[in-house]
């Protein structure tokens, strides 16, 4: 089975300055898919970033790129440049690569952004 | 991109009554889609999976005979929450992949109240 870990409840950072948010994960799965999603206060889940895992390039989206490294099956991700519409909850997700596609979500972290 | 329209967006219901949720997959084909329901500041727990043309898989706990899923054509999906109780009220998000392991693509949620 595949669990999802983020260990972070809240977090704030200021605007303009940079956040990291972290997830785990545990699989036997050699190869899969990461995501982060973010789900603003509208409650619409938005994409952020995606993760190969049989790739060791870390995914980068603009202000948004990620920490991927597959051994320790962490998969953490940094925004730069906070804006206040970054304010959101952030949701780690898990796909297995062939088979039952459903994605597995952690139990998000709510991220504040100060002015 | 790929649109997932969900609909209604708000509906209150009385207790006993059955209620139908809609996820159409506006620009795309959908051979799955996903019902997930999340509970306030929780993370999305999926309910099942929907299959066009055949019945969908429920995740355990969840009871099939109160959550009826129709998945009839490819890009219609139905969630029927039938003789709805105050403890079914939830907000219940539909998402369907468009493939190539590029993860989801959201509906805007249903916030269901059941008075």
């Amino acid at each position: 089975a595949q669990t999802v870990t983020q260990s972070q409840p809240e977090m704030s950072v200021q605007e303009a300055e940079t956040v990291t948010l972290s997830c785990t994960y545990d699989t036997s799965e050699n190869n899969y898919y990461l995501f982060w999603y973010k789900q603003p206060p509208s409650r619409q889940m938005i994409l952020v970033i995606r993760q190969e895992a049989y790739k060791q390039q870390n995914a980068t989206e603009n202000r948004f790129s990620v920490n991927f490294q597959k051994a320790a099956k962490s998969f953490s991700l940094k925004i730069s440049d906070s804006q206040l519409g970054d304010t959101a909850m952030y949701f780690c997700a898990f796909m297995k690569h062939t088979g039952a596609n459903n994605l597995f979500f952690g139990t998000g972290t709510r991220l504040t952004v100060i002015p | 991109g790929a649109v997932v329209s969900q609909h209604p967006s708000r509906v209150i219901c009385k207790s006993g009554t059955s209620v139908k949720i809609e996820c159409r997959s506006l620009d795309f084909q959908a051979t799955t889609m996903f019902w997930y329901r999340q509970f306030p500041k929780q993370s999305l727990m999926l309910m099942a999976t929907s299959n066009e043309g055949s019945k969908a898989t429920y995740e355990q706990g969840v009871e099939k005979d109160k959550f009826l899923i129709n998945h009839a054509s490819l890009t219609l999906s139905t969630l029927t929450v039938t003789s709805a109780h105050p403890e079914d009220s939830s907000f219940y998000i539909c998402s369907a992949s468009t493939g190539g392991g590029y993860g989801y693509t959201f509906g805007s949620g249903t916030r269901l109240t059941v008075v």
